[in-house]
């Protein structure tokens, strides 16, 4: 069965720090996809990015970047310059091709950014 | 362009009642997704339903729950008799169209955070 691993639980960092959020996944799926969601205190989640298995590019959105490695099963997250408005729980995710429509999720990183 | 609209936020109940929590999706999306997150836990996948088709319902508890999206309206999730350890947040997801497994990019409602007393 697939895993999402989010080994952090909890990071607290300071304004404009760089900060990783970890994503490790255990699969035998040869396709799959892998996704992050934000969840702020607000409570629903909000959508970042889906990356599919054959394509370990690098992805950078603004201050956001990924960091994919089919070789070590991780996904990882960057936040550059980290705000505030960072301060959230963040979910990785996982969909494969023999999980059908379910979404195998992390346990998530609580994200607190202080000023 | 609403997006994915749960009601009610909160829902407190006492041990013993029933819970109904209603979705509806955001327009144009005709696939539905309930997964439940537990206090301090991530989401974990309930059920994936169309109009008026169960799809996939293999992270149900077998007893007191059940889900349904009919033709007309919202999809409910029903939960009868609720215990304690049904406190949680229920979050509904909808996508368009099936873009294959593991594909679709789910939209999220605001969940609702169910109570028992």
């Amino acid at each position: 069965a697939q895993k999402v691993t989010q080994a952090q639980t909890e990071i607290s960092v300071v304004e404009k720090e760089d900060v990783t959020l970890d994503c490790v996944y255990e699969t035998r799926d040869t396709t799959y996809y892998l996704f992050w969601y934000k969840q702020p205190p607000s409570g629903e989640l909000v959508f970042l990015i889906r990356r599919n298995s054959f394509d370990e590019q690098n992805e950078i959105s603004g201050r956001y970047s990924w960091n994919f490695q089919k070789s070590t099963s991780s996904f990882n997250f960057t936040i550059t310059a980290s705000q505030v408005v960072d301060s959230a729980v963040y979910f990785c995710a996982y969909g494969g091709e023999t999980s059908g429509s379910r979404l195998t999720f992390g346990e998530g990183t609580q994200l607190t950014v202080n000023p | 362009n609403a997006g994915v609209m749960q009601n009610p936020r909160h829902l407190v109940r006492r041990r013993g009642q029933e819970a109904r929590l209603r979705c509806s999706p955001m327009k144009g999306h005709s696939h539905v997704y309930w997964y439940r997150q537990l206090p301090e836990e991530g989401l974990k996948f309930m059920v994936y339903l169309q109009k008026e088709n169960i799809i996939d319902e293999s992270g149900m508890p077998k007893e007191r729950f059940s889900a349904e999206f009919p033709k007309e309206g919202p999809s409910i999730l029903r939960i009868q008799q609720v215990v304690r350890g049904d406190s949680a947040a229920y979050f509904c997801a909808s996508s368009p169209l099936g873009q294959g497994f593991g594909a679709n990019v789910l939209t999220f409602g605001a969940g609702s955070r169910l109570t028992v007393l």
